[in-house]
């Protein structure tokens, strides 16, 4: 069963604008994490916060957690053409498994 | 490092047939895992292999779904009879074994993956 529901499932921005998605949850979890996924290919890692973190940073990347209301959100700032693809949160739970949620398609106009 | 490696990249099959997938995992990586993703959704996690013990296979489709590590490097994943509903992607993916805090989280890496159209 998926865990995580992403919001909104399709999002459409111009270049250069920030991109916003929200990731809601069930259960408690050790960490939550997002992923990237381009048309065609497989995951890929972008960020992990712990169950004991607010916010973290990376890069172009925020991303923050409120474990009391069971959501987390990932902001991309100043998007680029290149960040269009799927991207996907992930709840850990137990010691390694990841349930993934359904995914935002974000795609970026130039 | 080598990424995780997967074949064959794309099958397609008529239902009822046989299909094997195989997943080389990168070097080193203790805990493997096999995904479902059907299109427009997120990927569901069918079998999860720490070296060559199965951890979790509880969303496994046992009666058409198997899986094996033998060796604790890579795996074969196998569907016999296939039908309809089986068309997806399956990916593969490899994290590296962690303590069993639960708080360190684990960091998985996927493979390109194969795409099952079954006919």
């Amino acid at each position: 069963s998926q865990q995580g529901e992403e919001d909104p499932q399709a999002l459409s921005i111009q270049e250069g604008e920030n991109a916003t998605m929200n990731c809601s949850y069930k259960t408690s979890i050790n960490n939550l994490q997002w992923y990237r996924q381009n048309s065609g290919r497989g995951l890929v890692h972008l960020i992990l916060i712990r169950s004991n973190e607010r916010e973290k940073h990376s890069g172009r990347l925020r991303v923050t957690l409120d474990t009391s209301k069971k959501s987390s959100s990932l902001l991309i700032t100043a998007s680029r053409a290149a960040d269009t693809a799927s991207y996907f949160c992930a709840t850990g739970q137990g010691a390694q498994k990841l349930v993934f949620g359904q995914g935002t398609r974000l795609t970026i106009n130039p | 490092e080598a990424g995780v490696a997967q074949s064959p990249r794309y099958k397609i099959i008529e239902k009822r047939q046989s299909v094997a997938f195989w997943c080389n995992p990168i070097s080193g990586h203790a805990t493997l895992y096999w995904y479902q993703q059907i299109l427009g959704q997120g990927p569901k996690l069918l079998i999860q292999f720490q070296n060559n013990g199965v951890v979790d296979d509880s969303q496994l489709p046992k009666d058409r779904f198997s899986a094996e590590r033998l060796k604790g490097v890579d795996s074969t994943l196998k569907i016999q009879p296939a039908k309809l509903e089986d068309s997806a992607v399956y990916l593969c993916a490899s994290s590296r074994a962690v303590g069993t805090s639960g708080l360190m989280g684990n960091i998985q890496y996927f493979g390109a993956g194969t795409r099952l159209s079954v006919l």
